[in-house]
């Protein structure tokens, strides 16, 4: 199965401070359909996980801007450009493009 | 609005089988599939498998074949996760996700039920 890889686990931020988090996954996400199947979800605390970014780089129904995807192939980032209080949680990036689907380890971001 | 309603928390004994419900409302329910997702304590997310509520096809992890079903009631827009000989590490909370796979296979997943604690303790 696909390994994805996030770095860093854990990360720390004042708010209206930039962050940034890296997902590397084992095999290329491109499809020869034209799609790259890369995830990214966000889970607050005791709440169940939400969409954030489907395909890359396509923010959800009701995303802020602030949140955005990109990368391509094996090496993928999503990019808060000014965190707000209400960011916290553990972020998740997934893959769909071979079964099973498969998570990275989470990056957990607090609140400095 | 989309909502998936689960179940309520269980807690069986090792051996036994739970099965969750997750009633779904706001959509058009044979046009999507449903995945399950479960998540030990403090841990991370784990893909269950995925079901086709138009033509009741299933993908499943392969380390739960042979102990998992996945089964939908399309007059009542209600899928199901049964998950048999239950043992401690199968402890987690379980969500259903509605999934934008709809035919064949899964795709992803874009509204989340409220989870479901299932604790298998003797």
């Amino acid at each position: 199965e696909i390994v994805m890889t996030q770095t860093p686990l854990s990360l720390s931020v004042t708010p209206g401070q930039p962050a940034s988090i890296s997902c590397k996954s084992s095999q290329s996400l491109l499809h020869s359909d034209g799609k790259t199947y890369l995830y990214w979800y966000l889970q607050k605390p005791g709440q169940p996980p939400q969409l954030l970014i489907y395909e890359v780089s396509n923010r959800f129904s009701g995303v802020p801007d602030r949140f955005s995807g990109s990368g391509s192939e094996t090496d993928f980032t999503l990019k808060i450009s000014r965190v707000e209080a209400e960011d916290i949680g553990v972020y998740y990036c997934m893959q769909s493009i071979q079964l099973p689907p498969t998570f990275g380890q989470g990056t957990k971001v607090e609140i400095k | 609005q989309v909502q998936l309603v689960q179940s309520g928390a269980e807690v069986k004994k090792p051996g036994a089988s739970v099965k969750v419900s997750c009633k779904a409302s706001g959509f058009t329910f044979n046009s999507y599939g449903i995945s399950w997702v479960r998540q030990a304590p403090g841990q991370g997310l784990e893909w269950m498998g995925w079901i086709s509520a138009y033509n009741g096809n299933t993908n499943y992890a392969q380390k739960l074949q042979g102990r998992l079903t996945m089964t939908t009631d399309t007059s009542t827009s209600t899928a199901y996760m049964e998950l048999r000989s239950l043992r401690s590490d199968d402890t987690a909370v379980y969500y259903c996700a509605r999934d934008r796979g709809t035919l064949v296979r899964t795709y992803y997943f874009d509204y989340w039920g409220q989870g479901t604690l299932v604790t298998v303790s003797s």
